[in-house]
């Protein structure tokens, strides 16, 4: 069974920081790129950044850009999120996901971590 | 960067009746593979997104067939034939670059049933 579980949400004070992990089990987790999309309360979805599978090609949203880093470790089969400089906005369910890709039309969901910035 | 608008945004329909979305793209989504990545999900109420349709008209696995996705270039629909109570809930587009990776959504379409 495909399991993609996230983990270290939580309460965050505006301009600090947090890191996200999620933890992949049931596929080859090395054989695809991954992402993080968030969704704030009432909101609709947002892609906030991908990374491939060797790490070697990484995209963020101009929203996360030079805020949030996107890392991997295969070995571990866990995808990451560092996010500095956290802002009230930042304030979201955060999912960890497969998308579809040119070769893989098929995608995998976790059920989010929740994330919240504020004083 | 792609911006991904849809309309309507809320749309009430009875069940049976026929519901229809519309996404448009800032830019043609057609790839130099010839092919278009272009997606619909559906957010049920409580749950993670799920896809429906892939590359603008393949339904995904276990997708209903009253489910289709239509388009070209910048334009797309999805239609849902006759609309079912399970159908409520939150439709989005979705446009993939994947080198590097760069997905946008659309902001989603409330469907919810008479």
């Amino acid at each position: 069974e495909v399991q993609l579980v996230e983990s270290g949400g939580g309460l965050v004070q505006p301009g600090r920081s947090l890191r996200l992990s999620c933890a992949a089990s049931g596929f080859t987790f090395d054989d695809y790129a991954m992402h993080w999309v968030r969704q704030a309360p009432g909101k609709g979805l947002e892609w906030v950044s991908g990374i491939s599978w060797n790490s070697g090609s990484i995209g963020y949203a101009d929203s996360v850009k030079g805020r949030f880093t996107i890392s991997r470790d295969n070995a571990k089969n866990s995808l990451y999120l560092q996010m500095n400089s956290l802002r009230a906005e930042d304030t979201a369910l955060y999912y960890c996901a497969k998308l579809p890709t040119v070769t893989t039309w098929f995608d995998y969901w976790g059920q989010g971590t929740l994330v919240t910035v504020s004083s | 960067d792609i911006v991904m608008t849809q309309t309507p945004l809320s749309l009430s329909v009875t069940p049976g009746q026929p519901a229809s979305i519309s996404c448009k793209s800032s830019q043609s989504l057609l790839h130099s593979d010839g092919k278009t990545y272009l997606y619909w999900y559906l957010q049920k109420p409580g749950q993670s997104p799920q896809l429906l349709i892939y590359e603008v008209s393949s339904r995904f696995s276990g997708v209903p067939d009253r489910f289709s996705g239509s388009g070209s270039g910048t334009d797309f629909t999805l239609k849902i034939s006759r609309v079912e109570a399970e159908d409520v809930g939150v439709y989005y587009c979705m446009q993939g670059i994947h080198l590097p990776p760069m997905y946008t959504f659309g902001q989603g379409t409330k469907l919810e049933i008479k």
